[in-house]
């Protein structure tokens, strides 16, 4: 499972640190995304890491300000989230990212685990 | 930029069936995912790949596709499906990954 934590209130330009608890599987073989969602809206994609840490990837939208890190050795990811905007504004779900391929050669991914989320708030 | 396109909400009347649409450029290089999100829950996987479904999703969900549009459909919607429904796929190029806008599924 993926628990997160982290999620608060917290004044514009602020920042903040998710974390997110993976159990029950080899964390450490699994590329991990941040997907968030605003209040009544849809999903929208945070960023990836891949399963050492090496590929990283980014969404317009929070390019500069977030960073997303992993530790293997504890089995959790991060997201430092910096100058943050009243649009920032959502539930942040920890998601696992798993591989699907067929006999034709096509590769995808899918994320296949969600966590439950945390809230973080951006208000004066 | 790249994106999905899903129609806001569709209903349908309980046992008949549904089909939810996602439009997009995307679409024609790689399958969507669809995902299940009922209200104040985390999203769940439904269909991912060729129209696989994973295990403990019901086999009245499927999917398909056709040039730039992929659907789920749901054959002899039930009570418990009322929810509301996202596509998912790679942007063609980048390493972004797309989300439609939801679709909202009534049970009527």
């Amino acid at each position: 499972q993926l628990v997160e934590s982290g999620g608060t209130f917290v004044q514009p330009g602020g920042s903040l640190r998710l974390s997110c608890a993976a159990s029950g599987f080899t964390f450490k073989s699994f590329d991990m995304n941040w997907v968030r969602q605003a209040p009544g809206k849809g999903l929208e994609w945070v960023s990836h890491i891949g399963r050492s840490g090496s590929t990283i990837y980014y969404a317009d939208s929070v390019r500069g300000r977030f960073t997303i890190s992993r530790d293997n050795a504890k089995n959790s990811l991060h997201l430092q989230m910096s100058r943050l905007r009243a649009e920032d504004t959502a539930v942040y779900y920890c998601a696992r990212e798993s591989e699907y391929s067929d006999d034709s050669g096509y590769r995808d991914w899918y994320v296949d685990l969600w966590g439950r989320g945390t809230l973080v708030a951006v208000s004066s | 930029s790249s994106e999905l396109t899903q129609a806001p909400a569709v209903s349908v009347d309980l046992g008949q069936t549904v089909r939810i649409t996602c439009q997009g450029d995307s679409l024609r290089s790689y399958y969507a995912t669809w995902y299940q999100q009922k209200p104040g829950q985390a999203p769940i996987l439904v269909i991912y790949g060729n129209n696989i479904r994973p295990s403990g999703i019901p086999d009245r969900f499927s999917a398909s596709s056709s040039g730039s549009t992929a659907s789920l459909t749901i054959t002899g919607a039930q009570a418990e499906d009322e929810a509301d429904y996202y596509c998912n796929s790679r942007d063609t190029g980048t390493s972004r990954w797309l989300f439609g806008g939801g679709t909202k599924v009534t049970v009527l």
